[in-house]
């Protein structure tokens, strides 16, 4: 399995608050991605990371930020939790762009609820 | 843009053979991959189709016409442990974004 940890795993906060998630992987892989997935609406892509501080807007990026200062760290955050991003976030990595089966690695997911 | 679509829901009994379909509407092409998730899980990849055909892996193959714009997976010798979600997707460079578009899934329910 490929290494991607996502940290917290479970996470409850309010309204308004700040919110930070932490993907770690330990493949040295270039390209990194977070994506939200909701009931219906399968996984959509928030943010996605080329390289270490180059990152790119997904289809659903507003009200998200992300960071990228190593190549193992990817960090999604949320400046003030709305309700409607209470969802399950994925963390995936690739090795290249196009990989040679198209192939995603994803972390386990981290459940967030915004009461 | 891009779009996918595939059936919500399929159900089928344990030992039978069933089809998963995607269609999918992109500006340019790299590829159909698909991926199963199981409830509470992380999705994994299943396959990928860059050309037109048959791919097959053990019980589960995958094929592609691009023509048609239309893919599907299809499942052998079903199994309980076969109950989960399948997603289709594209890898198009249309957005600019190199990255994977999902379609919803399609939930597959084994039945005894």
């Amino acid at each position: 399995d490929a290494g991607i940890t996502q940290s917290p795993r479970h996470k409850v906060t309010e309204t308004g608050t700040p919110v930070t998630l932490r993907c770690h992987q330990t493949e040295n892989h270039r390209y990194m991605y977070w994506y939200r997935q909701d009931p219906g609406h399968g996984l959509r892509l928030i943010h996605y990371s080329y390289g270490v501080k180059d990152t790119d807007k997904g289809e659903v990026s507003d009200g998200y930020s992300v960071s990228r200062s190593k190549t193992e760290d990817f960090l999604l955050t949320l400046e003030s939790a709305t309700s409607s991003q209470t969802s399950v976030y994925f963390c995936a990595i690739s090795e290249t762009e196009l990989a040679a089966y198209n192939e995603q690695f994803f972390g386990p997911g981290t459940r967030l609820t915004v009461l | 843009g891009q779009s996918l679509e595939q059936p919500s829901e399929v159900t089928a009994v344990e030992g039978a053979i069933v089809q998963i379909n995607c269609t999918y509407q992109t500006s340019g092409f790299y590829g159909l991959s698909w991926y199963q998730q199981h409830d509470g899980g992380a999705p994994t990849f299943l396959s990928y189709n860059a050309l037109d055909g048959l791919e097959e892996t053990g019980r589960f193959s995958s094929f592609l016409s691009r023509s048609d714009s239309y893919g599907y997976l299809l499942l052998q010798e079903l199994q309980m442990k076969d109950s989960a979600s399948y997603f289709c997707a594209v890898r198009a460079p249309d957005t600019g974004r190199r990255a994977l578009t999902f379609g919803s899934g399609t939930r597959l329910q084994v039945q005894p």
